[in-house]
């Protein structure tokens, strides 16, 4: 059974930084790109950022590059969001998501999400 | 960026009803169409993948349709577990962009 698990969310002042953890199972994860896509009651769900299988290839959707990185440990089957510079706006729930391919296919499983606040 | 326009919003249905939920895409992205279903709490569920292709596992009153910029998904007659939130998404370009969700509702 495919199961991701978020870690590492919380609240934080804008500004600050934090590091979100995605622990994998029940699939070869070095086979699978993986993703971060964030959710709010108002915007709903936006892709944040894509890593390749291997972790050559990163990809970010504008209102994060420059400030967040994504990387992938393949011996521990976990992939990474660190986030800096956090404003007010990043303020979300943050899910984990396999690619059910390489990069540039959908998500076939999706963690439960952790939530982010960034507030004063 | 390709934008998802996604229709209606939200939408009130009988157990046994047929429904179909519309998504539109800002430009051509060549059935790199995938749908997710979401319910109150959980992660979101794959679906759909390439406009029309079931996830295994998916009940068979799930179809979805389109090209284009046009797609559709149907459920030709509503389970009492099928009422919750659904999403289309394209991955056929970065960023890669959802559509705004259509909850579903029990009338």
């Amino acid at each position: 059974e495919v199961q991701l698990l978020e870690s590492g969310g919380g609240l934080v002042q804008p500004g600050g930084s934090l590091r979100l953890s995605c622990a994998a199972s029940g699939f070869t994860f070095s086979n699978s790109a993986m993703t971060w896509v964030r959710q709010t009651p108002g915007k709903g769900l936006e892709w944040v950022s894509t890593i390749s299988n291997s972790g050559s290839r990163t990809y970010f959707a504008d209102f994060v590059k420059g400030r967040f990185t994504i990387s992938r440990d393949n011996s521990e089957n976990t992939v990474h969001l660190q986030m800096n510079s956090l404003r007010a706006e990043d303020t979300a729930v943050y899910h984990c998501a396999k690619s059910r391919l390489g990069t540039t296919s959908p998500f076939d499983y999706w963690g439960q999400g952790i939530l982010v606040t960034v507030s004063s | 960026d390709i934008q998802m326009t996604q229709s209606p919003s939200s939408l009130s249905a009988f157990v046994g009803d047929r429904v179909t939920i519309t998504c539109r895409a800002s430009q051509g992205i060549s059935n790199s169409l995938a749908w997710y279903q979401q319910k109150a709490g959980k992660a979101p569920k794959f679906l759909v993948h390439a406009a029309s292709v079931l996830e295994r596992g998916v009940p068979s009153r799930f179809s979805g349709s389109g090209s284009g910029t046009d797609y559709t998904l149907t459920i030709s007659s509503l389970e009492p577990e099928d009422f919750a939130t659904y999403y289309c998404q394209q991955y056929y370009s970065t960023p890669y962009t959802f559509g705004q969700g259509t909850k579903l509702e029990i009338k």
